[in-house]
């Protein structure tokens, strides 16, 4: 089965250090997201990107989050100056997109700790 | 915004028993998906319901949706000890988006 790839597992950083989160989503898949989940809280939606374009946004997705493709199959979230807040799993996400809605995947996720 | 909402559990059950989860939400959907989470591990997709099905099978999986009552049931048959895990539903309200909105999550442990 097709799947979403991330790196790294795990990181840790030091407060205010930037960090770039990256995922491989699946090939032909249109639409990538990034969601967070804060340990113990719910999955929260990030950011969806779709033709090169970030699509939507949340509240969450403040000017200190980016993202980028910067080739044909990385897709990379970065924050710019982390707060000890940004501690949290993040997960990459990928579906085919379309008004009938298909199958998000997820990757395994990458932990951030902010120390 | 409007998100999948689980009922609250956490169900402990023995291996054999079926175990049943709940979610609702406020606003239309165009469709829910339920997921498995391991603990620290991602999400693992389980079934995808659109908003014009009622009930959907996957191996020992079944899943119900009531549009009229804006509420989804997960049912897993013959629980195995590798079953234990959080499940989530998410729901898609967007179009064309498939921006998902996940609810708390209910917490599984299946006793071999």
């Amino acid at each position: 089965e097709p799947e979403v790839t991330q790196t790294p597992s795990h990181q840790v950083t030091q407060m205010g250090q930037e960090v770039i989160l990256r995922c491989v989503p699946i090939s032909n898949h249109l639409y990538f997201y990034w969601y967070r989940q804060i340990l113990g809280q719910k999955v929260e939606f990030l950011v969806s990107f779709y033709n090169n374009e970030i699509s939507e946004k949340s509240e969450i997705f403040d000017d200190q989050f980016s993202v980028e493709r910067p080739d044909g199959s990385n897709f990379t979230l970065k924050i710019r100056s982390t707060k000890l807040e940004d501690s949290a799993m993040y997960f990459c996400a990928s579906g085919g997109g379309g008004f009938v809605g298909n199958t998000i995947y997820f990757g395994e996720g990458s932990w951030l700790t902010v120390v | 915004s409007q998100q999948g909402e689980e009922d609250p559990q956490a169900l402990s059950i023995q291996e054999g028993e079926n175990a049943t989860m709940n979610c609702s939400y406020k606003t239309s959907i165009n469709n829910l998906q339920w997921y498995r989470q391991n603990s620290g591990r991602g999400l693992v997709h389980l079934i995808l319901i659109r908003s014009n099905e009622r009930e959907k099978h996957s191996g020992r999986l079944r899943v119900t949706l009531d549009t009229s009552k804006k509420s989804s049931s997960l049912l897993i048959t013959a629980s195995r000890a590798a079953d234990t895990a959080s499940y989530f539903c998410a729901t898609d309200h967007s179009y064309g988006n498939n921006r998902l909105a996940f609810g708390k999550g209910n917490q599984v442990v299946v006793i071999p």
